[in-house]
């Protein structure tokens, strides 16, 4: 099946400083979102980025399909972005992975004053 | 606005019991899943549907039901609870063609098992 790998499993961060969250894909790809999930809490999207390069403020999101991977940098971050950042793929359409998102297992960052 | 319901919030059951954690969604969407987190991991699908009276084998699906009685409800069952099954599970809801923010989760349901 389909596997997601995600990298670092955690960061600690001085606030300012900027982070790069990797993930990569086992199989061909069809789609993929990045998620933020306080601690103890449910989860948000982040970003919606099958291919290409996104960005939303201090966020950018970039995929590269041929090579299945996505990234998420934040720039200049904050105590607010302390949290696990989760990254999901949606398997190609004849893979027998697609309509199912499969889920890395999150990067935990922690942002210190 | 969008919105996942699951009820309850948190549970404990007794080993062998029979546990039914619910969702409700007015997202009017075709898609519902149901993951669960372990303490320190990411989320691993159970269940998921396409339609109401249909569900999908995720994942995980062993030791573990669903139903979908229509578009908006989605239950996942545990017939016989174990230890195992403690964990936190999500419930999530999406439109027919992924696109940007169409995936929403409910708050979760902590379950404990005895």
């Amino acid at each position: 099946g389909q596997q997601v790998q995600q990298s670092p499993t955690s960061l600690v961060l001085q606030e300012g400083e900027n982070a790069e969250l990797q993930c990569n894909f086992s199989t061909s790809l069809n789609s993929m979102q990045w998620f933020y999930q306080r601690p103890g809490g449910s989860l948000v999207s982040v970003f919606y980025n099958p291919s290409g390069t996104k960005q939303s403020g201090r966020l950018t999101s970039t995929t590269v399909i041929k090579e299945r991977r996505s990234s998420l940098h934040i720039s200049s971050s904050q105590i607010t972005d302390s949290g696990t950042y989760l990254c999901a793929m949606e398997g190609a359409m004849l893979s027998g992975s697609f309509n199912k998102l499969t889920f890395g297992a999150g990067t935990r960052l922690a942002v210190c004053p | 606005e969008a919105a996942v319901t699951q009820s309850p919030r948190s549970k404990v059951a007794v080993t062998g019991g029979k546990v039914t954690l619910s969702c409700h969604q007015t997202n009017n969407h075709d898609y519902m899943y149901w993951y669960r987190q372990d303490t320190g991991h990411g989320l691993r699908l159970i269940h998921y549907s396409y339609v109401a009276d249909s569900t999908e084998k995720g994942d995980i699906p062993d030791g573990y039901k669903a139903s979908r009685p229509s578009q908006e409800n989605f239950s996942l069952i545990l017939e016989l609870a174990s230890l195992s099954q403690t964990a936190v599970y999500f419930c999530a809801s999406r439109a027919k063609n992924l696109s940007a923010e169409t995936l929403y989760f409910g708050s979760g349901t902590r379950l404990t098992v005895l």
